[in-house]
């Protein structure tokens, strides 16, 4: 596509319930991202996707997160259980090869809200 | 760990120069970038620089880098209100990726 899409672009669900963030990057892009948006912790990372595979998944805050890439495109976030510090906004990004002199190009985000 | 800090808020009259500062403690950075955050958008990358260059410029931005120091500034020539938005520093650790560690971000502010 045009540019990375993130799908839904709102989420509001109660504790306790499981969500499910979907990116579709850039096509080509093997390399994709997770990045959240609160307002207590700023920017984090979450999770780097090389193809289908995630080298570098430190960021996860806790096992009640998990992410998936399937034919080197999509990927899913899930978030199990949610809680309400789980509320941000979840950006996704993705770059052509991962190499650190490249653009990222990032999505708008999903805003979730945990009531 | 790593920390990247900037100032919360800039002002500037349309016209004026805006510079935006930020530090930086991890000094293996050997890439550091500027972000723009529009409203209701995603992060837009403006620029960024290698750790071994002082400067870059790019048509009204100019980068500053100061390794001794860990800091790195922006500098918008002639602002205007369209680039009223939120400024992210960010350095990239050093992995073969871009994993980021992004700063507070500075809310610029553009008055005709």
């Amino acid at each position: 596509g045009a540019g990375v899409s993130q799908s839904p672009s709102n989420k509001v669900t109660e504790k306790g319930k499981d969500v499910e963030l979907r990116c579709d990057p850039i096509s080509g892009h093997t390399a994709l991202y997770w990045y959240r948006q609160s307002l207590g912790q700023g920017l984090e990372f979450l999770i780097y996707f090389q193809g289908n595979s995630a080298p570098d998944k430190s960021g996860l805050p806790s096992d009640r997160f998990s992410a998936e890439r399937t034919g080197g495109s999509v990927s899913t976030l899930t978030i199990q259980r949610t809680q309400q510090e789980d509320s941000a906004v979840y950006l996704c990004a993705s770059s052509l090869d991962g190499l650190r002199n490249e653009k990222l190009f990032f999505g708008s985000g999903t805003q979730l809200s945990v009531l | 760990g790593e920390d990247v800090e900037q100032s919360l808020f800039l002002s500037v009259r349309e016209g004026d120069s805006s510079v935006i500062n930020c530090t930086y403690t991890d000094s293996s950075s050997t890439y550091l970038y500027w972000y723009k955050q529009e409203p209701g958008a995603g992060l837009q990358l403006l620029t960024y620089i290698f750790s071994n260059m002082d400067m870059k410029q790019d048509q009204r931005l100019t980068v500053l880098l100061n390794k001794k120091d860990k800091h790195l500034s922006l500098r918008i020539a002639d602002t205007q209100t369209g680039d009223s938005a939120i400024y992210f520093c960010a350095e990239s650790m050093n992995t073969g990726f871009q994993k980021l560690v992004f700063g507070t971000g500075t809310r610029l502010l553009v008055s005709p």
